[in-house]
């Protein structure tokens, strides 16, 4: 069966630390991984990783894919209370359906 | 750009009736979209792909009776919750993806409906 576990599930940090959201999937068919941003409304694009080894960045956050391991990494630096919210990771798997599957999110609280 | 609407935001009907949301593309065009649901704490399950001009794709142990999706136009996908029930009361959102040759375009997600079935 297909899935995708996020770790951890909920983590409280202060303003400034930095955090590391991780990601690890048993997906047939992979064929990219995608990080997105929950608020109180739907999911915000953030990243979406294809290939093993390359950084993906924007601004203080980044995310890397491990195509041999299976998982994948979200690093925040310098939190902001801002960030506060649920990073869900998908993976986009099949052929032409172009589906994802979720992982459960972990939820990030960011005290100032 | 990639752009999702969804509409309405928020619903609080009676046990029986039928809710219809909207989702609509407002920058690109979109063969296929997706719905989803979301329950409290937990993450989101994909419900139906919606295809332009032809029948919508659901997953398994979702009743397409139940949960209709129309597809009309390349910007327009609607979903209709038909007598509604208690158990119904979720978080629906839907989500459209840019197409492309390759497949590099992630899927942008609606605001989501909140729907309450009293």
């Amino acid at each position: 069966e297909d899935k995708v576990v996020q770790s951890p599930l909920s983590l409280v940090v202060h303003e400034g630390d930095t955090v590391t959201l991780n990601c690890s999937y048993e997906v047939t068919n992979f064929r990219s991984l995608l990080w997105y941003k929950q608020e109180k409304k739907a999911p915000t694009f953030l990243f979406m990783l294809t290939s093993s080894g390359i950084e993906k960045k924007s601004g203080r956050l980044s995310s890397i894919l491990d195509k041999k391991e299976l998982f994948s990494i979200l690093n925040i630096t310098a939190t902001q209370t801002g960030d506060s919210a649920v990073y869900l990771c998908a993976v986009l798997y099949g052929g032409a359906t172009n589906k994802l599957i979720f992982g459960t999110g972990t939820l990030l609280a960011v005290q100032p | 750009g990639a752009v999702v609407s969804q509409h309405p935001s928020r619903v609080i009907c009676k046990s029986g009736t039928s809710v219809k949301i909207e989702c609509r593309s407002l920058d690109f065009q979109a063969t296929t979209m997706f719905w989803y649901r979301q329950f409290p704490k937990k993450s989101l399950m994909l419900m139906a792909t919606s295809n332009e001009g032809s029948k919508a794709t659901y997953e398994q142990g979702v009743e397409k009776d139940k949960f209709l999706i129309n597809h009309a136009s390349l910007t327009l996908s609607t979903l209709t919750v038909t007598s509604a029930h208690p158990e119904d009361s979720s978080f629906y959102i839907c989500s459209a993806r840019k197409e492309d040759r390759v497949g590099n375009q992630p899927q942008h997600f609606g605001d989501g409906t909140r729907l309450s079935i009293l």
